[in-house]
């Protein structure tokens, strides 16, 4: 299964309102994760099952979609939310990722 | 904690082979599917292969399949990664992780260079 995120990249103040989408190749119902990751770090879980919050992810992201269309969404970008998200697909193997998207905050 | 911690990489040749292992703390490991992903450098993410909590099955990417095996004991609380016939390709940050879908559980990752 082919996952595409759109933007690669943006840029965005802080307060913004900012939307990642993530598109699978064929119907992976909501086997759908984001992630955030950071320069020389590991990846953290922000959102499973397309829409669930992990535990400790501040409230300001948001999940959304099933199907084939899922965005991520921050309502409210602070500075520390500069990174690079990724969305992953679990419906089936092998677990594919999107090529991410690159977050920076002006 | 919950913890994993990798280690095995380093510079090996191309046509070479390393064993990454991954020591789990802090969780009963023996309940959890456990994963390899890689990173090469300034690129994306990539799964690699999946062990059943038991060990008695897994999955592989096909970019590895054939050349990478994975493997685990329960009793030591370690995952491995048998990485064989290793390319230029395979040059990457590894990393090991705990689930079996969305992963909520990751090392900090080891760098495996390969370069002749």
């Amino acid at each position: 299964i082919q996952m595409t995120q759109s933007p690669s990249s943006m840029s965005a103040s802080v307060g913004d309102r900012v939307t990642i989408t993530c598109r699978a190749s064929q119907d992976i119902s909501d086997w759908l994760a984001w992630y955030q990751q950071k320069p020389g770090k590991a990846p953290n879980l922000l959102i499973y099952s397309a829409s669930s919050l992990q535990r400790g992810v501040p409230s300001r992201f948001s999940g959304s979609g099933s199907g084939t269309d899922f965005t991520l969404t921050i309502s409210s970008l602070q500075a520390e939310d500069s990174a690079t998200y990724y969305c992953q697909q679990t419906r089936n193997f092998p677990r594919t990722f999107g090529q991410g998207t690159k977050v920076e905050v002006k | 904690q919950v913890q994993l911690v990798e280690s095995g990489g380093g510079l090996v040749k191309p046509g070479g082979s390393v064993r990454l292992s991954c020591a789990a703390s802090g969780f009963l490991f023996s309940d959890y599917y456990m994963n390899w992903f890689r990173q090469a450098p300034g690129k994306g993410l990539e799964w690699l292969s999946m062990i059943t909590d038991n060990g008695r099955s897994v999955n592989y990417a096909d970019s590895v399949k054939g050349r990478f095996t994975i493997s685990r004991d329960n009793a030591m609380n370690f995952l491995y990664l048998q990485m064989n016939s290793l390319t230029v390709d395979d040059t990457a940050v590894y990393f090991c992780a705990r689930g079996e879908y969305s992963i909520a559980v990751w090392g900090q990752g080891t760098l495996v260079t390969v370069s002749s």
